[in-house]
């Protein structure tokens, strides 16, 4: 079946470090990705997407790019703000339904 | 205006009662969800239904029973509760045909004592 793996957290970093966060999937077929973020006490937020390889998803200054080759989706910022402290999620669909399979999350802190 | 809403935000009870968890969505999607998050940020699918049919029932107890009275509900009974159904429980909703996007509610916490 379809999974989603994402580096464990806590990440911890000082603000304006660079922010990596892994993520790697497993599925059939030519899945779409998702970055989600949940900040504290709120409901998920789609933060960006890729529908194809080679596509890069940005927003917020977050970046990832869909590596089909290598089956990862990697978050990435240049400089992070103790406001992107959250929890991170990625996901993906092959559109059975919409449904998602998240990864297990990874909370980010950032500390001024 | 809150495109999805659900209803309560806290919840607390004790073992053995029955709950219910109300969402709604005003976005006009055909496609509605229940997903429960663990204690460890854990989000798993529980239910998926598309304009009130179910179409999506995983692994989940027959003590949750999903009710569809149209498509922009979509309410979770619960039978019996028990310790391990305490969890944030997150409705959530996409269109058919989109890119899969799902739009979250912002959760409601069930507390078993």
């Amino acid at each position: 079946g379809d999974s989603v793996t994402q580096m464990e957290g806590p990440v911890t970093l000082s603000e304006e470090a660079f922010l990596t966060i892994n993520c790697t999937y497993t599925a059939t077929g030519y899945p779409s990705l998702f970055w989600y973020v949940q900040y504290p006490g709120e409901g998920l937020q789609l933060l960006l997407k890729a529908t194809k390889a080679d596509d890069k998803g940005s927003n917020k200054g977050f970046e990832a790019t869909y590596r089909k080759e290598t089956t990862s989706f990697h978050l990435e910022k240049g400089s992070v703000q103790v406001s992107d402290s959250a929890v991170y999620f990625c996901a993906l669909t092959r559109n059975a339904g919409n449904m998602l399979t998240f990864g297990g999350g990874t909370r980010l802190m950032v500390k001024p | 205006d809150t495109a999805v809403s659900q209803t309560p935000k806290y919840l607390v009870t004790q073992m053995g009662n029955d709950k219910s968890i109300k969402c709604e969505q005003n976005l006009g999607h055909d496609t509605m969800y229940w997903y429960k998050q663990d204690s460890k940020k854990f989000l798993k699918i529980m239910f998926s239904y598309n304009n009130k049919e179910l179409i999506i029932n995983e692994t989940v107890p027959n003590r949750f029973s999903p009710k569809s009275p149209d498509k922009a509900h979509l309410n979770l009974h619960i039978n019996s509760l028990e310790l391990g159904d305490s969890a944030v429980y997150f409705c959530a909703s996409s269109q058919e045909g989109g890119t899969g996007e799902l739009f979250f509610g912002e959760g409601s916490r069930l507390t078993v004592l």
